[in-house]
């Protein structure tokens, strides 16, 4: 079946490193996502990995994917007051690639100046 | 290079009514997706369209439909509305069928009452 779980909050200082986890129990996703909402918007796709690959790194933002242990995470280095958001982590199952994404929760991220 | 634009941005129905929310992909996008965003929760996937036809449904009852028109745009139909039909209604554009990035507008932000 499809679950994806994340924490709900993370409290993080200005400049410091934000580490945000996500497990997922479907073992066929294919690829995984994260993605940012601000307050009253829509989602911003932030980054993706396919789901044989262990790391990405795009600027500020690494994603780790453990396959086995079915955890993927997010890392911001250097966390600025601009990415208080709520991220949610998102995975993609079907054989054709994005046609349904299942989220998670979503994990709201506060900045401490 | 415009966005995904839904209209409208926000509105309130009363209990029994019926709703349709517009969504017009990104130019040269031709699958549509819809999600519903209940508050403090990550999105549910509704439906999917592709070349007009749908690709895949989501749990939702009947009373939610959709349909893709030729230029791509899409609506989506709530019929005799409930109050747990209150949320924020996202639509993702991708290139196509089996694309990996999906991009999300703004929503609509319906209350119902």
């Amino acid at each position: 079946g499809e679950d994806v779980e994340q924490s709900l909050f993370l409290s993080v200082r200005e400049g410091d490193s934000s580490v945000i986890n996500c497990t997922y129990t479907d073992s066929s996703s294919t690829y995984l996502y994260w993605y940012k909402q601000e307050p009253g918007a829509g989602l911003q796709l932030l980054t993706y990995i396919f789901s044989n690959m262990d790391m990405k790194q795009d600027q500020r933002l690494t994603v780790l994917l453990n396959k086995k242990d079915k955890h993927l995470s997010l890392r911001i280095a250097d966390t600025q007051t601009g990415d208080s958001a709520i991220y949610f982590c998102a995975e993609s199952i079907s054989n054709f690639g994005n046609e349904k994404l299942t989220f998670g929760t979503g994990t709201r991220l506060t900045i401490i100046p | 290079d415009a966005g995904v634009t839904q209209s409208p941005t926000h509105l309130i129905k009363t209990r029994g009514q019926h709703v349709t929310l517009r969504c017009s992909p990104i130019s040269g996008h031709k699958s549509v997706s819809w999600y519903q965003q209940v508050l403090g929760q990550g999105p549910q996937f509704i439906f999917q369209y592709y070349e007009k036809e749908e690709r895949g449904r989501g749990n939702f009852p009947d009373r939610f439909s959709a349909r893709q028109f030729p230029n791509y745009s899409s609506e989506l139909n709530v019929n005799a509305l409930l109050l747990g039909d209150s949320a924020l209604y996202l639509c993702a554009s991708s290139l196509a069928s089996g694309s990996v990035e999906a991009f999300f507008g703004q929503g609509t932000r319906l209350t119902v009452v």
